[in-house]
């Protein structure tokens, strides 16, 4: 079954920076486009970035263009968030989730990691 | 970037009503929209995709419609597992872009 876990988060002062990985299982990790998306406490869901299967296009959110870098490791079907310079508002779950091909939809979501930006 | 406004915000209802969220988009999407699920402290699901076609595993009491600028998501009997926090998105162009949420509480 596809699985997709998440890791990596924890508490960071701003300014600093963090890595997230996604290890996914049970599909064909490198025939998918894979997303991260956020949840601040309390809030509703927001996309930050996007990679295609192969790795060769992203995309960024505004909040995070220059900050966040996307990448991929289809040899260890892993999926990472490298976030840079962050921020009190960048605080959140971080969930990575996988694009269902065509539809512009996301149809299998990690657990999420909490991201806790604070001095 | 596409804005997406669901109505209501907040629903209350009871077990067995027939429940219907909107979700408007600031500009034409054609029909690259999906509706998940979302339950306190875990991760959204995926209900439905491209406006109209269920999810493998959903129950068939989910329905989406709509296309352009104007989505609905109906539940026909509502049960005690769909009291949760509904979501619309759209991927019709980058970025992608949700709704605020529609939370549906037991009334």
């Amino acid at each position: 079954q596809v699985q997709l876990v998440e890791s990596g988060g924890g508490v960071v002062q701003p300014g600093r920076s963090l890595r997230l990985s996604c290890a996914a299982s049970g599909f064909t990790f490198n025939n998918y486009g894979m997303h991260w998306v956020r949840q601040a406490p309390g809030k509703g869901l927001e996309w930050v970035t996007a990679i295609w299967y192969d790795g060769s296009k992203k995309y960024y959110a505004d909040s995070v263009k220059g900050r966040f870098t996307i990448s991929r490791d289809n040899s260890k079907n892993t999926l990472y968030l490298q976030m840079n310079s962050l921020r009190a508002e960048d605080t959140a779950v971080y969930y990575c989730a996988r694009d269902r091909h065509g539809s512009g939809s996301f149809d299998y979501w990690g657990q999420g990691t909490l991201v806790t930006v604070s001095s | 970037d596409v804005q997406l406004t669901q109505s209501p915000s907040f629903l209350s209802a009871s077990v067995g009503d027939r429940v219907t969220i909107t979700c408007r988009a600031s500009q034409g999407i054609s029909s690259y929209l999906a509706w998940y699920q979302q339950k306190p402290g875990k991760a959204p699901k995926l209900l439905i995709y491209v406006a109209s076609t269920l999810q493998s595993g959903v129950p068939s009491r989910f329905s989406g419609s709509g296309s352009g600028t104007k989505f609905t998501l109906t539940i026909s009997s509502l049960q005690p597992e769909d009291f949760a926090t509904y979501y619309c998105q759209q991927l019709n162009s980058y970025p992608p872009t949700f709704g605020q949420g529609t939370k549906v509480e037991i009334q």
